[in-house]
């Protein structure tokens, strides 16, 4: 059974770090993309960045660019988010999302239950 | 960036009903590149088609996803009470992914 579980969510003032992690299992981790997908309270879906299954290509959303990095381990089945310079917008629920395997098509097809980041003073 | 606009927001709609979620995308997407998700209150997002039209598994065969080019649709064939929810369509392309702003499906 695939399973995704996010963790390092909380409060944390503006301008400053956070960094979330993402435990793989149930399936081969370094066979696939990755992805991270926020969801602000009370508001849509946000694609936030995603990474390949051996980092060679990694893409980021506009609202954080130069400000989050995503990495994975596959040694340790993981999946991380470096967030920098938090900013009161980027307040929401992070998931952590795989991609389904084919080149031919491009979706998330397991997600976790998400991590809450809250970004205030 | 393709910007995805589903409508519309809001669907009020009985048991045994058909829903039709219209996404209209403001470039063309490549059919095998756009996706619907299917979201219950306090879970994570489910997905439900693929590639415009081919159901996820486990998936009922009430759900149908249809279009091309720039106007996409889900339906559901006949509501069930599990069926209320909050639907979003999702693209691919330029190497990034967006979501429309979601329906939302409620018991009328």
């Amino acid at each position: 059974e695939v399973q995704l579980v996010e963790s390092g969510g909380g409060l944390v003032q503006p301008g400053r770090s956070l960094r979330l992690s993402c435990a793989a299992s149930g399936f081969t981790f370094d066979d696939y993309a990755m992805h991270w997908v926020r969801q602000a309270p009370g508001k849509g879906l946000e694609w936030v960045s995603g990474i390949s299954w051996n980092s060679g290509s990694i893409g980021y959303a506009d609202s954080v660019k130069g400000r989050f990095t995503i990495s994975r381990d596959n040694a340790k089945n993981s999946l991380y988010l470096q967030m920098n310079s938090l900013r009161a917008e980027d307040t929401a629920l992070y998931y952590c999302a795989k991609e389904a395997g084919s080149p031919l098509f491009r979706y998330f097809d397991y997600w976790g239950q998400g991590t809450l980041v809250t970004v205030s003073s | 960036e393709i910007v995805l606009t589903q409508s519309p927001g809001t669907l009020s709609l009985s048991p045994g009903e058909r829903a039709t979620l219209s996404c209209r995308a403001s470039q063309s997407v490549s059919s095998s590149y756009l996706a619907w998700y299917q979201q219950k209150p306090g879970q994570a997002p489910r997905l439900l088609i693929y590639g415009a039209s081919s159901r996820a598994t486990g998936i009922p065969d009430r759900f149908s996803g249809s279009g091309s080019g720039t106007d996409f649709t889900l339906t559901i064939s006949r509501l069930e009470p599990e069926d209320f929810a909050v639907y979003y369509c999702q693209q691919y392309g330029s190497s990034s992914w967006t979501f429309g702003q979601g329906t939302k499906v409620e018991i009328k």
